[in-house]
Order: C-alpha cells, then structure tokens, then sequence
C-alpha cells in the first residue's frame, strides 16, 4: 500500500530537548515536503527536498531540520524547541519536482507539544 | 505575498442539505487543489483544476474553477455525515525549481445526522 509513514504520532517533550520527527515514504518519491498546521493559519510548509541531498526552505524555517540521506526517507530535526513549536506536523511526497499538479501524499500528522 | 482565502472558516449543517464553499487568491492560480482533512488524518487530494472555466465532478462534489483563475468553489449536494471533515484549497508555486503547495486556511465542515 502506497503510504508516508510519519512517527511518532504524539510527543510531548520539554523545551529545549532536541527531537526528531522521522518521516518514510514507500512510493520512490523524490520530492518529499514538512509542513506545519496551526489553527486559523492552515497548512504552512517549513522545508522541502527535490531529491536526496537537495533541501530548500519553506515559508516558516525557523528552529528547524532536515535531512534527505536516502530517498525514502525526510527527517525533521528541532535542534531546541519551543512552545511556539507546538503544533500539528504533516510530512507530504510526491512525483517529480513537486505537488502541484502532482498529486501529493500526506502522513498521518505528529502532534508535538513543547511545555 | 499571494493569499488564498476560504470562506466560511466554519459551516454546520444538516444531513441532506446543499452547500458551496469557497477559494479566493490575490493572484492568478497556477493550479489548483482541493483536499479533504478528516480528523486524526492528513490531507486527501479531491481533485486538480487548471483550466479557466473547468468544471468537474466527484460523485455529490462539484468543483468550478472561475474564467480568470482567481478563484474556486466546490459544492456538496445532499451533504452526508462522511462529508464532514476541513477542506483546503491549495495552488502551485513554483520557487527554486520545485513546485510547491500553498494552502488556503480551510473550511471545517460539520453535517449533522
């Protein structure tokens, strides 16, 4: 079954504690893409990557990540979180050099709380 | 800086009844996209517009994209309780050599049985 594998799926941490948020896609994608969704402010992208060790930043970079070793797989890394960080994750991949109008895939989102 | 705006931000309403909801960009589409998020879940791609004028259908969904590509509706007939869920639009960008996704801030649709 073509799936993007997001885990975990909640985390609570503390601020400061650096954590990942691991991200797999089984479709041979090579456009693979994080985004941020906050209430009121939707679906924000924080990084995306083309191809394996070809990253760019989104609109909202800030305090975080990434890393695109091998193709199947697209790490988020936040160095130092904060509560601003709270927030609901979503990593996407699709065909090609990017979504639209690919049709994008998304994960099952990771709720992350930073107290 | 394109905005895309949707409206209602929320709508509720009865099992069988009718709605259209809305998307409305600043700037001209370069395509458009609109998924369903149901709770707990990612986005799904309903469908891709990218003709001026085109007009599609899925099943009790139509999507209607406008003549000048700035704006998109999508109407649900006879709204079922599985339609609930929030609705993105979402429209390309192509920045650095990728193509990139920017979504509008949904409409949380609510049918009640």
């Amino acid at each position: 079954e073509a799936q993007v594998t997001q885990n975990p799926r909640y985390l609570i941490t503390v601020t400061g504690k650096k954590l990942t948020v691991t991200c797999s896609q089984n479709m041979n994608h090579e456009y693979m893409s994080w985004y941020r969704q906050d209430p009121g402010l939707g679906l924000r992208q924080i990084y995306y990557s083309m191809n394996v060790e070809v990253t760019d930043k989104g609109d909202v970079p800030e305090g975080y990540k990434v890393s695109r070793k091998e193709k199947r797989n697209f790490p988020l890394i936040l160095e130092s979180p904060s509560p601003n960080q709270t927030s609901l994750y979503f990593c996407a991949s699709s065909r090609s050099w990017g979504m639209g109008p690919e049709r994008a895939f998304f994960g099952q989102g990771t709720r992350l709380t930073v107290v | 800086t394109q905005l895309l705006e949707q409206s209602p931000q929320f709508l509720s309403i009865q099992e069988g009844e009718n709605l259209t909801v809305y998307c409305n960009s600043s700037s001209v589409f370069s395509s458009l996209q609109w998924y369903r998020q149901e709770p707990g879940e990612g986005p799904v791609l309903l469908v891709t517009v990218v003709t001026g004028g085109e007009v599609k259908k899925l099943k009790r969904l139509t999507f209607q994209f406008g003549d000048a590509r700035k704006d998109s509706s999508l109407h649900i007939t006879a709204a079922q309780t599985g339609d609930t869920g929030l609705y993105l639009c979402a429209d390309s960008r192509i920045t650095a050599g990728a193509n990139n996704l920017f979504f509008g801030t949904g409409t949380r649709l609510t049918v009640i049985p």
